[in-house]
């Protein structure tokens, strides 16, 4: 079974720091996927990244950043210079891509305010 | 804008009753699939399908079923509702190939009273 674990709940930095969110998982399978998801106050989840798991690039998206490591099964997250409009719940989530069922496991989430 | 719509955005009813939620994938995507979030549980998958069929089953009640028309919108059927059902309904499509991004709608918030 697959397992997705974000052991930070909550996290609060100040505008413009750089902050750091992880996420552990765990699966059987070679072949997997994994996925960054932002909800912000309004609820609805947002696509962030996907990464599979032939490619440990870190990969860089602006200000966003994101830190593939299969050795120690993590896929975490950094922001740089944290803004307002960063505060949301921020998911990770993994699924696989053997017989046909590409559900996704999430983990339980880690919600990031930024204060001004 | 995912391109993922779901209607209602909201939903009140009562125990007991029987509740209809709906989803119109992107253009395109051919899965659909179904989450619920709620306070406890965190976000759970329900079920998915794929060009009108059932492809995968996650932790749906056997209270709760669901289809995908031809025209590949999808409805989720929730009867006999509990107070424990109140949560965050999503829906989400993709191509239906292994590994592509899942988008999603707004959700669907339904509230048992």
């Amino acid at each position: 079974a697959q397992k997705v674990t974000q052991a930070q709940t909550e996290i609060s930095v100040v505008e413009k720091e750089d902050v750091t969110l992880d996420c552990v998982y765990e699966t059987r399978d070679t072949t997997y996927y994994l996925f960054w998801y932002k909800q912000p106050p309004s609820g609805e989840l947002v696509f962030l990244i996907r990464r599979n798991s032939f490619d440990e690039q870190n990969e860089i998206s602006g200000r966003y950043s994101w830190n593939f490591q299969k050795s120690t099964s993590s896929f975490n997250f950094t922001i740089t210079a944290s803004q307002v409009v960063d505060s949301a719940v921020y998911f990770c989530a993994l699924s696989l891509t053997t017989g046909g069922n590409e559900k996704l496991t999430f983990g339980t989430g880690t919600r990031l305010t930024i204060i001004p | 804008d995912s391109g993922v719509t779901q209607t209602p955005k909201h939903l009140i009813t009562a125990t007991g009753q029987r509740v209809t939620l709906r989803c119109s994938p992107r253009s395109g995507d051919l899965s659909v699939y179904w989450y619920q979030q709620s306070l406890d549980q965190g976000l759970q998958f329900l079920i998915q399908y794929y060009n009108g069929e059932e492809r995968a089953k996650g932790n749906i009640l056997e209270r709760f079923s669901a289809q995908q028309f031809p025209d590949l919108h999808s409805e989720l059927n929730l009867s006999s509702l509990e107070l424990g059902d109140s949560a965050l309904y999503f829906c989400a499509s993709s191509e239906g190939q292994g590994g592509q991004p899942q988008h999603f709608g707004d959700g669907t918030r339904l509230s048992i009273l």
